[in-house]
């Protein structure tokens, strides 16, 4: 079954310092992946997506994520750290259906990103 | 652009009442997707309707139910409410094929099943 793991439940970095968050995915097609965030209260929102093409791709708030089929990665990652980081992160991919009219998300347990000062 | 509204945003029910939560999409976005968030399943799609139509569901029990009306707006119903449906919802609007394209998320209702 197609599936999203995550396998950092949390991580804490220092302001400044470099992330690194993992994601791999179970999926025979090519995947359309997903990197969304949540802070506290709030709903998700759309950090980057990959469908093909380029494998390193650009989002909002600085981060980027590559994409790995070799070892069915797709990890997102942001040079220097801000305080305002500090939410939790999911990996998601689209299941699509036989016609590929229609999919929905799935979306790993999540990583809840601590930043230091 | 407005974003995308979910009422209410807490709401305390009793086991086995029925409740209903309301959300309206991004103006000029037809696709409403609804997920449940746990602690422990996490995020699991629930359904997306699309221009009224039901276009998509998870695997979920028949208690759960949804609708979307002409001006996209989307209400989603459980029935015989259990303990086990205390969860953030979240509303999730999108332009077209809501999954590829990238949905915009509302800050969820927050339901405490007692």
């Amino acid at each position: 079954a197609q599936s999203v793991t995550q396998p950092d439940i949390h991580i804490t970095v220092s302001e400044g310092a470099s992330l690194e968050l993992r994601c791999n995915y179970s999926y025979g097609a090519t995947p359309y992946l997903f990197w969304y965030v949540q802070s506290p209260g709030q709903g998700l929102q759309l950090l980057l997506k990959y469908f093909s093409g380029d494998t390193l791709v650009q989002g909002i708030k600085g981060f980027e994520a590559e994409f790995k089929r070799s070892q069915s990665s797709f990890n997102l990652r942001k040079p220097s750290v801000h305080w305002s980081d500090a939410a939790e992160y999911f990996c998601a991919v689209v299941i699509m259906n036989y016609g590929g009219s229609q999919g929905n998300l799935i979306f790993g347990k999540g990583t809840k990103l601590s930043v230091k000062p | 652009k407005a974003g995308v509204t979910q009422t209410p945003r807490y709401l305390i029910k009793t086991r086995g009442q029925q409740v209903t939560l309301s959300c309206s999409p991004i103006s000029g976005h037809r696709s409403v997707s609804w997920y449940q968030q746990t602690p422990g399943q996490g995020l699991q799609f629930l359904f997306e309707y699309f221009s009224e139509t039901q276009r998509n569901k998870g695997n979920f029990p028949g208690r759960f139910s949804g609708r979307q009306f002409s001006n996209s707006r989307s209400e989603m119903n459980v029935s015989t409410l259990e303990l086990g449906d205390s969860a953030l919802y979240l509303c999730a609007s999108s332009a077209g094929l809501a999954a590829l394209i990238g949905q915009y998320f509302g800050p969820g209702t927050r339901l405490t099943v007692t």
